[in-house]
């Protein structure tokens, strides 16, 4: 069945630097979305992306989607230590079924 | 504005007990429903999403299972748990399937003991 893959499973950051977090299908995606999920709490969209190539920034997070439309990935530039939290990549099932979410990312920051 | 409720936040049951979460969603009509399993520190298991009242796709075979007796009123039982039934179980809605965001509960903690 379809697979959305991430990497890495955890990273940890000293306040400043920067942090990367990559997604990959198995399968062509109509859309990729990508959702954040503070300690203790529940997912929250972030952005959708829908274009082969598409670029998107939120203040310091840039998403990106890839030209065939199998990865995408998150760049997180001068990361501070509200960024703390798993960062999950999302794409709809086979035959445009519910979304199927990747493993995510845990990203630690310390200051 | 469209609202999830979904409770209890926790739960403790005893392996072979019976089990009945509970997700409404208030605010919008015939939303897609989901619910969705985080076993600690791993990802969002899929485990069943409907499209409409009765109407249930169940996505990991196992012992829960999944209704849908009202437009947005989605629940997830099982007749008997077992440990590995413990994790944080999560509901959520879209607009539509696959391809506009997914709005959560506050998810349920439960553990089997």
């Amino acid at each position: 069945g379809q697979q959305v893959m991430q990497i890495p499973q955890y990273q940890h950051v000293q306040e400043g630097e920067d942090f990367t977090t990559y997604c990959n299908s198995s399968t062509t995606l109509s859309n990729i979305q990508w959702y954040k999920q503070r300690p203790g709490g529940h997912p929250v969209f972030l952005i959708q992306l829908v274009k082969s190539g598409e670029v998107k920034k939120q203040k310091r997070l840039t998403f990106q989607f890839g030209e065939a439309k199998k990865n995408s990935s998150l760049h997180i530039t001068a990361t501070q230590t509200t960024d703390v939290g798993t960062y999950f990549c999302a794409g709809p099932g086979q035959a445009g079924t519910a979304l199927i979410f990747g493993k995510g990312t845990t990203l630690s920051v310390s200051s | 504005s469209q609202t999830i409720h979904q409770w209890p936040a926790t739960l403790v049951q005893p392996v072979g007990s019976p089990l009945s979460l509970e997700c409404t969603v208030e605010g919008t009509s015939n939303p897609n429903l989901y619910w969705y399993r985080q076993a600690a520190g791993r990802g969002l298991q899929l485990l069943f999403y409907s499209v409409g009242i009765g109407q249930i796709s169940s996505e990991v075979p196992q012992n829960l299972s999944a209704s849908r007796p009202q437009d947005r009123q989605f629940i997830l039982s099982s007749k008997k748990l077992l440990l590995s039934d413990s994790g944080f179980y999560l509901c959520a809605w879209s607009k539509r399937l696959g391809d506009t965001e997914a709005f959560f509960g506050q998810g349920t903690r439960l553990t089997v003991v």
